[in-house]
């Protein structure tokens, strides 16, 4: 089955800006989570959302919010971007359910903001 | 809050030999760990999970060790390959559900043939 699409790959803002970005999980898949990687912070947790609500937030300011639809889609949001908020945005989707314990990663957005 | 802390940084080590990766935790209980290969450009890769009332775990050439009261996993990789070459992660999964984990910053393991 298809893997974890995420689009775009490459994006360029500048500063200021605000930014979408979209995740589309491995069908049959309710989670959706997304991280930023940073060279200095590593894999950061943003949020975590399942039958479109919101399940866990990482700790990340109000700029940065997201939402699900009905079919598990997910979008990302970066209001008034920042030069610190260059990074590859990695969404990654899991099956339901204890047992399903495998992330499962999209190939990332990298966003540079000039 | 949890954190968790991978090293070395960076292992440098000759093909065939044995590479050792450590993953240290705190404030994390139950413990279910997991470890992922990511290889540059490219988004992590699921390798293995251990929880907390299993000692050792094994796939082909990797094992991972999970001391719950030392709150430190070690990763092996056997008979390594250059192919093995890149960054490996550790993450605690809170949930139990391979969502909202926690990262450590990785290991990039070189081997040289």
């Amino acid at each position: 089955k298809a893997g974890v699409t995420q689009t775009p790959r490459y994006l360029i803002k500048t500063r200021g800006q605000q930014v979408t970005l979209s995740c589309s999980p491995i069908s049959g898949h309710r989670s959706v989570s997304w991280y930023q990687q940073t060279p200095g912070q590593g894999l950061q947790f943003l949020f975590e959302y399942f039958s479109e609500t919101q399940r866990n937030k990482g700790n990340f300011p109000g700029r940065f919010s997201g939402r699900q639809f009905s079919n598990s889609r997910s979008e990302m949001n970066v209001s008034t971007l920042e030069l610190g908020d260059s990074a590859l945005y990695l969404c990654a989707s899991s099956g339901t359910g204890k047992g399903n314990t495998e992330a499962f990663f999209g190939q990332g957005t990298r966003l540079t903001v000039v | 809050s949890q954190k968790i802390e991978q090293n070395p940084e960076a292992l440098n080590i000759q093909e065939g030999k044995t590479a050792t990766l450590t993953c240290n935790y705190t404030n994390y209980s139950p413990a279910y760990l997991q470890w992922y290969r990511q290889d540059p450009g490219r988004g992590p890769v699921f390798l293995l999970l251990i929880r907390e009332n299993e000692k050792e775990k094994r796939k082909e050439r990797l094992k991972v060790t999970f001391d719950t009261t030392l709150k430190q996993s070690l990763f092996h990789i056997t008979a390594s390959q250059p192919a093995d070459s890149a960054t490996y992660l550790c993450a605690l999964d809170p949930n139990q559900a391979g969502t909202a984990l926690i990262f450590g910053k990785g290991t990039t393991l070189s081997v040289s043939s």
